[in-house]
């Protein structure tokens, strides 16, 4: 399996535009979630699913964000409008089980707001 | 809640030194599983291990090994006889069970790891 794949890999975009991230989970697992790191947070938990549906959204951090599984092998989160303050990079990850099981994490998105 | 803590934000050291990098967490719940990942420079996340409450056991893996304890409720990581291959950030993460709803992870702020060839 090529493992958890998210694209794009980096983005640079204007404030006020809609940002897209894209992630492709393990093939069988049944878990996504979606984090973002910062020098200043660490890594967040913003949201993740179970067999795509959203199970706890309570780490995302605005309206502005949101996020949609609408199938087993595909997920995007969206930000509509972007601002500088959510220049970060998104890591998106898959498991089997959820919390007792170790997650394989994407590459990450290395997202910058100007 | 709960509550991951890495007090040590950098640490630098000689290559072929000994190194054991803290982990402290809390949590009131009896079931809950430990996990430390690493963050080489390249960015992706890569998982090291993972323990759950019940086994107390230490563990080696080659030059890694994972200290854990309850009394003290930590989980510490020490690389024997450091390489530069090492540096990178080391995350230690918690995941509850189900008394408090089967949490995902919840990640320290890590320690970045410097090893000086």
């Amino acid at each position: 399996d090529a493992g958890v794949i998210q694209s794009p890999r980096h983005e640079v975009t204007e404030m006020g535009q809609e940002v897209t991230l894209r992630c492709k989970p393990i093939s069988g697992h049944d878990y996504l979630f979606w984090y973002r790191q910062t020098m200043m947070r660490g890594l967040e938990l913003l949201i993740y699913f179970n067999n795509n549906v959203p199970i706890d959204d309570s780490g995302m951090p605005e309206d502005r964000f949101s996020a949609k599984m609408p199938n087993a092998s595909f997920s995007t989160l969206k930000i509509q409008p972007s601002e500088p303050r959510d220049s970060a990079v998104y890591f998106c990850a898959s498991s089997v089980g959820g919390w007792n099981t170790e997650a394989f994490f994407g590459q990450g998105t290395r997202l910058t707001v100007v | 809640a709960q509550k991951v803590t890495q007090a040590q934000t950098e640490i630098s050291v000689v290559e072929k030194e000994d190194v054991t990098l803290d982990c402290v967490y809390e949590t009131r719940d009896t079931t809950y599983y430990l996990f430390w990942y690493k963050q080489p420079p390249s960015g992706e996340l890569v998982f090291l291990i993972r323990r759950n409450s019940f086994d107390e056991q230490n563990e080696i893996s080659g030059r890694y090994s994972w200290n854990f304890q309850k009394s003290t409720s930590s989980f510490n990581f020490t690389i024997t006889a450091s390489q530069v291959v090492d540096s990178a950030v080391y995350f230690c993460a918690l995941s509850e069970g189900p008394d408090s709803g089967n949490t995902p992870l919840v990640f320290g702020k890590g320690t970045r790891l410097s090893v000086i060839a």
